[in-house]
């Protein structure tokens, strides 16, 4: 029943080597979303989507890229990742800004080495 | 910009009793409230939420309160099981366009 799905399950990439997470939804959401979750903490949302329209929140690092190709796919990219973006990354979706309920997706652990 | 604090960030209770977990919100306009619950190394799921227009929504042995004059609001789990143990987090919405903001979450273990 994944209707949120993010590719990989886990990636292990190399210090400073770029990274790329993938996400696709089958709900036709108009909005997409991309938090870092480390460990015991709250999600922080890093960027979202509405529709093609990027906002970036004012403390996402210039490090973090995103893509949004189409309306079932978006792209978080990592062009240098160091040691502190190692965590989980959490893709979710509404349907608009106003209907609040979030739908995540399994996420993807990043470790760096 | 909303601010939502979570307490308590971690609680143990016995199976069969009950636990709250509360938030407060800063953002005196905010109209949304949902509780999300995350198992270990699983996505959170939204199990409950509340619109700024009631002050109680129940769903089973799961309920939750909003007081909007003091601004908070809060999970009531009644009849706690194993399975209730995960990470519980709060979070607020202005309206506009405008994402949730999360609390940072409460670590419910259920002692059998």
């Amino acid at each position: 029943d994944a209707m949120v799905i993010q590719n990989p399950r886990y990636q292990v990439t190399q210090f400073g080597k770029p990274v790329t997470l993938s996400c696709s939804q089958t709900l036709n959401h108009n909005v997409m979303y991309w938090y870092q979750q480390k460990s015991s903490q709250a999600p922080k949302l890093l960027f979202h989507y509405y529709d093609k329209d990027f906002n970036n929140e004012a403390d996402t690092p210039d490090n973090f890229q995103s893509r949004r190709p189409n309306t079932s796919f978006c792209f978080l990219d990592i062009r240098s990742p160091g040691l502190g973006d190692a965590a989980m990354y959490l893709c979710a979706t509404s349907r608009d800004l106003v209907e609040g309920s979030y739908t995540f997706g399994s996420g993807t652990r990043l470790t760096v080495v | 910009g909303e601010n939502v604090e979570q307490h308590p960030s971690t609680l143990s209770v016995q199976e069969g009793d009950s636990a709250v977990i509360k938030c407060t919100y800063s953002d005196s306009a905010s109209n949304y409230f949902p509780w999300y619950k995350q198992e270990l190394g699983k996505r959170p799921q939204l199990i409950i939420d509340i619109r700024s227009n009631v002050g109680e929504k129940k769903d089973q042995r799961i309920a939750v309160t909003l007081n909007k004059t003091a601004k908070h609001f809060s999970l009531h789990i009644t009849e706690t099981q194993p399975e209730d143990s995960a990470v519980y987090f709060c979070a607020a919405r202005v309206p506009g366009n405008t994402p949730l903001v999360f609390g940072k979450g409460t670590r419910l273990s259920v002692i059998a």
